[in-house]
This record gives structure tokens, sequence and C-alpha cells, in this order.
């Protein structure tokens, strides 16, 4: 069976830290990689997806940026953190078209501070 | 361009009755994918069904019923005899054919009353 990982569950940064979040997925190749972000009581924001290794599709242009080093892996990441980065980061994976749903991660919850 | 509104923000009812969630969809597209999903409080989304464009059967699972109709171009969600677990935010999505995008609605957020 396929299961998705995503680490840490909860975050705290200062303004202008650095940001990791690591997405991970088992039990399936090639699947297609999401991130998305939910503000706090707000629907989802795409923000980058990915159909293969090295291949990132950026939604919204802003201090974020994605990385997919291995088949499975889907890594989010941002050099200085803003206040407005605050939120639920979600990471989705998917088989095939567009025809398939999506299963979501735990979530990260990040606080910038 | 392809839209998916759900202008229910927040619904309350009290354990029992019987809620609808509306979700009205647009695209030009001919082959398109509706889906539900559903973030309980713990935040992780949890798939609840998916429809293609080509399949206009309603469909019943347990409490949880959902009736497509491509002429008002609405994949509402109904549940029946409501429980407090099913407190939770629910989403409606849209998949068109040519693309890897997901397009999420706003989300309806359904409070379930004991």
């Amino acid at each position: 069976s396929q299961t998705i990982h995503q680490w840490p569950a909860t975050l705290v940064q200062p303004v202008g830290s650095p940001l990791s979040l690591e997405c991970t997925v088992e039990g399936t190749s090639n699947p297609n990689l999401y991130w998305y972000r939910q503000a706090a009581g707000r629907g989802l924001q795409l923000l980058f997806y990915s159909v293969g290794i090295g291949q990132i599709s950026s939604e919204v242009p802003q201090n974020l940026s994605a990385s997919r080093p291995q088949d499975r892996q889907f890594i989010l990441s941002s050099k200085k953190l803003l206040l407005s980065d605050s939120g639920f980061y979600l990471c989705a994976w998917s088989s095939g078209g567009i025809y398939n749903e999506q299963f979501f991660g735990p979530g990260t919850r990040l606080t910038v501070l | 361009a392809q839209k998916v509104t759900q202008a229910q923000t927040e619904i309350s009812v009290v354990e029992k009755e019987d809620v609808t969630l509306d979700c009205v969809y647009e695209t030009r597209d001919t082959t398109y994918y509706l889906f539900w999903y559903k973030q309980p409080p713990s935040g992780e989304l949890v798939f609840l069904i998916r429809r293609n464009s080509f399949d206009e059967q309603n469909e019943i699972s347990g409490r949880y019923s959902w009736n497509f109709q491509k002429s008002t171009s609405s994949f509402n969600f109904t549940i029946t005899a409501s429980q407090v677990v099913d407190s939770a935010v629910y989403f409606c999505a849209l998949g068109t054919s040519g693309t890897y995008k997901y397009i999420f609605g706003t989300g309806t957020r359904l409070k379930v009353l004991a």
C-alpha cells in the first residue's frame, strides 16, 4: 500500500530563517507530487507540482522553491522566511493523469514569528 | 478558465439533520473530473469520491450521497442523518484533461452539534 510522509509536523521559525520541508511517498513509482499551503481558515493554495524528477512547475512566485531530487521525494524550501509564510503545508501525490484522486500527507504547521 | 465555487463558507446543523454542501464548477473542457475531500480537525485531507464528466449517475455510500448535474454544473454532496464525526471542512475539486493541476474550491466548514 502507498503511504505519504511529511516532516516535521510542526515548526516555529523566526523571520528571515531558512526552511526545508520534506515529503516522501512509499509504495508507488513516478508519482505526481504537489505542495499546497493553507492559511488559517482558508482554502488550499497550490504552490508547486512535479510530474517527474527535476521537473518543477511553480504556481506562485514567492520566496519559496521546490525540488525533487528523487522519484518519491519532494522538498519545499525557502532561504528567508516571511511572516506571510505561516500556514499549514500539505504535500500530496497522485498517479497517472488528472482523472485520479490525490492522497495527502499529514501536513506541517509552520509558524513564522 | 476553470473555477470551483463553494458558496457556503460555514454550515451548522444539529445531529441527525440532513445537510447538503454545494459545489459549482466552471470549465470549457468536455472531459473533466470532480472530487470531494474531507479535512477533519487533524488537517489531513481524505478523498471521498471522484466523478468523470461522462458519468452523471448519482452515487450513494452509506450516509453520503452525491448529485452530479452537468446542466447546472453542480456536484453537490449530501450527508444524511449527520453525526458529530462529520464535522470537518469539505473541499470540492476539479481536474481537466491536459493538465496536472487540480482546482479546489475554498471549502465549506460543517459543524454538527450534538
